[in-house]
This record gives structure tokens, C-alpha cells and sequence, in this order.
């Protein structure tokens, strides 16, 4: 079975300030992994995935996420943050099943960017 | 492309009605996902539908319910409302969901308050 924790459930940085919002993932398979961030009222939007191609992704908006297989995490970083970072993000893992994808999702991490 | 097209955005219902919530993929796409998203219970898979076929369920009662057209279009459908369905309902389309390695897209969801 898959799993995944997302180690925080709030972070709070200063604006200018690195991100970094932590997720650790359990799986049978080898996994596809993804960053989700839902701005309130909205649905979920993809920031980036790893599909096992290289592991350092980057995706949209300056992100970048890193598997590590020996450490089974996949934190997300940006270097800078910005006031419109503020939402919240959620780490997901994909395995076959049924023919199909199942995804788990992570219990999400609430990014506040201060002044 | 158009993105995922969810509607209505806003419901309101009291207990024991019943509810048909839409959504439209992105063209092309033949496989779309059911998400509940609740403060309490976080993101949880409802069911999976990919060519007119259930391919995959959660771990819901059967007054949750859905179908596919053979356009793709999905709908689905909760009988007997209780107040414990008040939640943001998501519905998320993928090429074909036969790859783990495929992104779902997410609409922008319906809030549904059950009173």
C-alpha cells in the first residue's frame, strides 16, 4: 500500500525567505510522485512531477522538488518566496492499480509568506 | 485547451435530498477521477471512470454513485444527503490513466453545504 506524510502542516516564511515544505512517501511500486497547490476557493494545480527521468525536477512558479529513494522524500523548495505563494500544497503519490492510476494524497502543508 | 469545467460551483441542499454534480475534461481525455475534500478527512478518492466504465472505487457508500457518457463527460451522484457530505467535490481528467506516470487535472470544484 501507498502512503504518503507531509511532515508539516504549517510553514511560515518571510517573503524573499526559501521554501521548503517536506514529504515523505511510501510505496510498492516505484512510484510517480507530484506537487499539487490549492489557492483557496480553487482546485488543484500541478506544480511539478517525478517520473523517474531525473531527480531534480523543477516545475511552474520557480519550484523544484528532489526524490531522494534512499531517504524515500520528495521535499519541495522554491528560493525565494513570494506573497502569491501563499496557498496550500499537497505531495501525492501514483501507483497502477485496476488498470488505472490510484492517487494518495499527503494531508497537505499551509504556506503563509509574511511582509 | 480548456481545462476541466466543473458545475454548478455552489450547491446548497438540506438532508435526505439528493444531488447530480457535472464535469467536462479536457478534450482528449478519456479517463476522469471523483475527489472529496473535506477539513477533517483531507482529499479522498471516490471513483474513477474510463470509457463509459467504473475502473476504480474508494471506499464510500453506495449513495455515492457516477457515470460516464461516451463523450467523457462524467457526473456523479449522492442520494439521501446527510450533513456529513457537505464538502468540495473534485473532479480531475487524465489523457487515459493507463500510465502512473499521467498528470491529472483538476477542475475548480462544487462546494456542496448540506443543511
Amino acid at each position: 500500500a501507498q502512503s504518503v506524510t507531509q511532515l508539516d502542516s504549517h510553514v511560515s516564511v518571510s517573503e524573499g525567505t526559501p521554501v521548503l515544505l517536506r514529504c515523505n512517501y511510501s510505496s510498492s511500486y516505484s512510484p510517480s510522485l507530484f506537487w499539487y497547490v490549492q489557492h483557496p476557493n480553487k482546485g488543484l494545480q500541478l506544480l511539478l512531477k517525478y517520473t523517474s527521468a531525473a531527480t531534480l525536477v523543477k516545475g511552474i512558479n520557480g519550484f523544484e522538488a528532489e526524490f531522494k529513494k534512499s531517504e524515500t522524500s520528495f521535499h519541495l523548495t522554491k528560493p525565494s518566496a513570494h506573497m502569491s505563494d501563499a496557498a496550500e500544497y499537497f505531495c501525492v503519490v501514483s501507483e497502477p492499480r485496476g488498470g488505472g492510476n490510484k492517487l494518495t494524497f499527503g494531508t497537505g502543508t499551509q504556506l503563509k509568506v509574511e511582509l | 485547451k480548456a481545462g476541466v469545467t466543473q458545475t454548478p460551483r455552489y450547491l446548497i441542499k438540506t438532508r435526505g435530498q439528493q444531488v447530480t454534480l457535472s464535469c467536462s475534461p479536457i478534450s482528449g481525455h478519456r479517463s476522469v477521477s471523483w475527489y472529496q475534500q473535506t477539513p477533517g478527512q483531507g482529499l479522498q478518492f471516490l471513483f474513477e471512470y474510463f470509457s463509459e466504465t467504473q475502473r476504480n472505487k474508494g471506499n464510500f457508500p453506495g449513495r455515492f454513485s457516477g457515470r460516464q457518457f461516451s463523450n467523457s463527460r462524467s457526473e456523479m451522484n449522492v442520494s439521501t444527503l446527510e450533513l456529513g457530505d457537505s464538502a468540495l467535490y473534485l473532479c480531475a481528467s487524465s489523457s487515459s490513466g493507463l500510465a502512473v506516470r499521467d498528470t491529472q487535472y483538476f477542475g475548480p470544484g462544487t462546494r456542496l453545504t448540506v443543511l
